[in-house]
């Protein structure tokens, strides 16, 4: 069926490292995508988008890149702080519908 | 104000209890949407409203019913609830149009037990 993935379920990095996470989509037709944060016990917070016109986006310390050919989505988080820590979910839209990727956990350590 | 408020934060109720969540958001967005999480899973699409009529249900079962009373509300009226739709229920809302490439905003949620 049509789903988002991400490649690794558990990502731990050191404190004021890069860290990069990874996401695959199986949807062409998917024509915006967002990552959001969620911490334990809340909603699922924006991070950045991207639109499928457009293959890099910066925003504060993040970086998403697209990667139409493959159908790869990346955020990278410069020198991650232990405040990063959370699940990091992928979303498609497809259609007016946002799917969402199975998550990856960040964890920092001091 | 980008903020997406849902009451109440925990909610546990009987299988044969009749209950609501509410939703509620001041930025004149006229999309709004449900979700449900379970543990350790991404959140999954349940209704999506659009200009306060409903666009899409993800095939939920009738023993969800949302409503839209007006462009700032969302409910979810609940009834004869099974054990295993405890989750966390999470309302989001964006801006509307064409193919929905908005960026969606979520409350915290209703953390939702069914005994």
């Amino acid at each position: 069926g049509e789903s988002v993935g991400l490649h690794l379920p558990t990502l731990s990095v050191q404190e004021g490292d890069n860290s990069i996470i990874n996401c695959a989509y199986s949807n062409s037709a998917s024509d915006y995508f967002i990552w959001y944060k969620q911490e334990s016990g809340k909603g699922p917070q924006f991070i950045i988008d991207i639109r499928s016109n457009m293959d890099k986006r910066q925003g504060q310390r993040v970086t998403v890149l697209l990667n139409k050919t493959v159908k790869h989505l990346s955020l990278q988080i410069a020198a991650t702080q232990p405040g990063d820590s959370a699940v990091y979910f992928c979303a498609e839209n497809l259609w007016g519908k946002l799917i969402f990727g199975q998550g990856t956990e960040l964890s920092v350590k001091p | 104000d980008t903020e997406v408020t849902q009451t109440p934060k925990h909610l546990v109720m009987g299988m044969t209890n009749k209950k609501s969540l509410k939703c509620e958001q001041h930025m004149g967005h006229r999309a709004m949407y449900w979700y449900k999480q379970k543990a350790k899973k991404p959140p999954e699409l349940m209704f999506v409203y659009s200009y306060e009529k409903l666009s899409i249900n993800e095939s939920v079962p009738s023993r969800f019913s949302p409503e839209c009373p007006n462009s700032s509300l969302l409910n979810l009226h609940l009834h004869a609830l099974q054990p295993e739709d405890s989750a966390l229920y999470l309302c989001a809302s964006s801006q509307a149009g064409p193919g929905g490439t908005y960026e969606q905003y979520f409350g915290p949620g209703t953390r939702l037990t069914v005994t």
